[in-house]
């Protein structure tokens, strides 16, 4: 088993323009989040699924859109890159028993610089 | 504003000397779940509790859930450089509960 997966590592882009951050769990969970790290804030929730084709908003949602077509894929899309999006992004999975969710597996991150 | 705080925000600890992180929320948790990350890695889950007054263990370190489910505590005994990292705490309030993530405890230890 991969784990969690994403890609790219690392990433600099020019403010205005867009990309997409790639999530992928082989584990068969049904809960998929992606979170942003910023020095002393922690991780701070951006989006969240329970499931394909559920998505909603964490706590810092602005700037970014989430869908999930299949339970394996969790992509990030950023419309409009700002410097303010500068941050570590990490993916994370994880079962759910009712709606309690489980141990969060997190993927390696990938380090975004906005210019 | 962050709902789940963490204190201290720094614990520098000599080698073999005991500590304590601490995380409290404004509001009942219905579960809180702990993680390490080590200097430019991603967070490891370490345990989860769900039950009020709940007190887990893992060798050196214990995790306690409070009476009214709105604090957390991590103890660590007797240090040792492997526990360098930073641990979280991460909290779920009501149904299909979002995890919220306090700031952090950065622990360094010197030998």
């Amino acid at each position: 088993n991969a784990g969690v997966t994403q890609t790219p590592k690392f990433q600099v882009l020019k403010t205005g323009q867009s990309m997409t951050l790639q999530c992928a769990q082989d584990m068969n969970h049904e809960y998929m989040s992606w979170y942003r790290q910023d020095p002393g804030m922690g991780l701070r929730l951006i989006h969240y699924s329970v499931g394909a084709g559920i998505t909603d908003q964490g706590e810092v949602p602005n700037g970014y859109n989430v869908s999930r077509s299949t339970t394996e894929d969790f992509p990030l899309r950023l419309l409009s890159a700002a410097p303010s999006q500068t941050s570590v992004y990490f993916c994370a999975s994880s079962y759910m028993t009712g709606t309690l969710i489980g141990e969060q597996y997190f993927g390696p991150g990938t380090r975004l610089t906005v210019t | 504003g962050q709902q789940v705080m963490q204190i201290p925000q720094y614990q520098h600890v000599q080698e073999g000397e005991d500590f304590t992180t601490y995380c409290n929320s404004s509001t009942t948790l219905s579960n809180i779940q702990w993680y390490k990350q080590r200097p430019g890695g991603h967070p490891v889950f370490l345990i989860q509790l769900v039950k009020s007054g709940e007190v887990k263990k893992q060798k050196r370190l214990t995790f306690q859930f409070g009476e009214a489910k709105k604090n957390s505590s991590l103890h660590i005994t007797a240090t040792q450089t492997t526990d360098v990292g930073t641990y979280f705490c991460a909290g779920a309030r009501g149904s299909w509960g979002k995890l919220q993530f306090g700031a952090g405890t950065q622990v360094v230890v010197t030998p």
